[in-house]
């Protein structure tokens, strides 16, 4: 199984901060990831899928960039509203992988 | 406007067999697998599997093998899954998630805690 590996596990920052998430994959996986965003007691959100397109109505602060094993989730100047966990997923043969989740918290 | 409603929190004892329900509304229900993530208490999200409504066929993540039951009814648009000799490592929030590569739509979680 592909196993992905993401860093931070936890990531302080303040408002209008610059932040990247990054997550390895054991193997390539081309493109296949995606990102997702976690708030308490909520479902996760699709925020960028095929490594760096932007799901509908998600906010263009957010991008993502990579190939192969290496990939960053990108939040160009953080917002109030996206203190949250962060989940990387692969997909590749019919396998599905999560990261472990970075949570971004208020520095 | 896509949803999908999931039957409510279950209490299970341990050895027991818990069933969970996702009713699905706003596309066209064989157009995606079907699949369930969950999420234990505190933790991150683990994928257990997908059940094709065209089809039925399933595939079932490793951890799950021989435990867990997709299925998918195409008349009433419901997807299930099923999880056998439940011990209490299996409490957690399931999810049911359409999508073929990523999961663009979520349910709104179920809450299954195990204990005797």
């Amino acid at each position: 199984d592909i196993q992905m590996t993401q860093s931070p596990s936890t990531l302080s920052a303040s408002v209008g901060d610059r932040v990247t998430i990054t997550c390895r994959a054991s193997q390539s996986i081309s493109r296949w990831l995606a990102w997702y965003q976690q708030k308490p007691g909520k479902a996760p959100k699709l925020l960028i899928y095929m490594t760096s397109s932007l799901q509908n109505g998600v906010p263009s602060r957010f991008s993502g960039s990579g190939s192969g094993t290496e990939f960053t989730l990108t939040i160009s100047s953080l917002q109030p509203d996206d203190f949250a966990t962060y989940y990387c997923q692969q997909y590749n043969s019919y396998s599905y992988t999560f990261g472990l989740g970075t949570k971004v918290e208020i520095k | 406007e896509v949803q999908l409603v999931q039957s409510g929190a279950e209490v299970k004892k341990p050895g027991t067999t818990v069933k969970i329900s996702c009713k699905v509304s706003g596309y066209t229900f064989n157009d995606y697998y079907i699949h369930w993530v969950l999420q234990a208490p505190g933790k991150g999200l683990e994928w257990m599997g997908f059940v094709d409504p065209e089809d039925g066929e399933t595939l079932y993540a490793d951890n799950f093998e021989g435990r867990v039951t997709m299925s998918a009814d195409t008349s009433t648009d419901t997807a299930y899954m099923e999880l056998s000799s439940l011990r209490s490592e299996d409490t957690a929030v399931y999810y049911c998630a359409p999508g073929r590569e990523y999961f663009q739509y979520w349910g709104h979680g179920t809450l299954v805690t195990v204990s005797a």
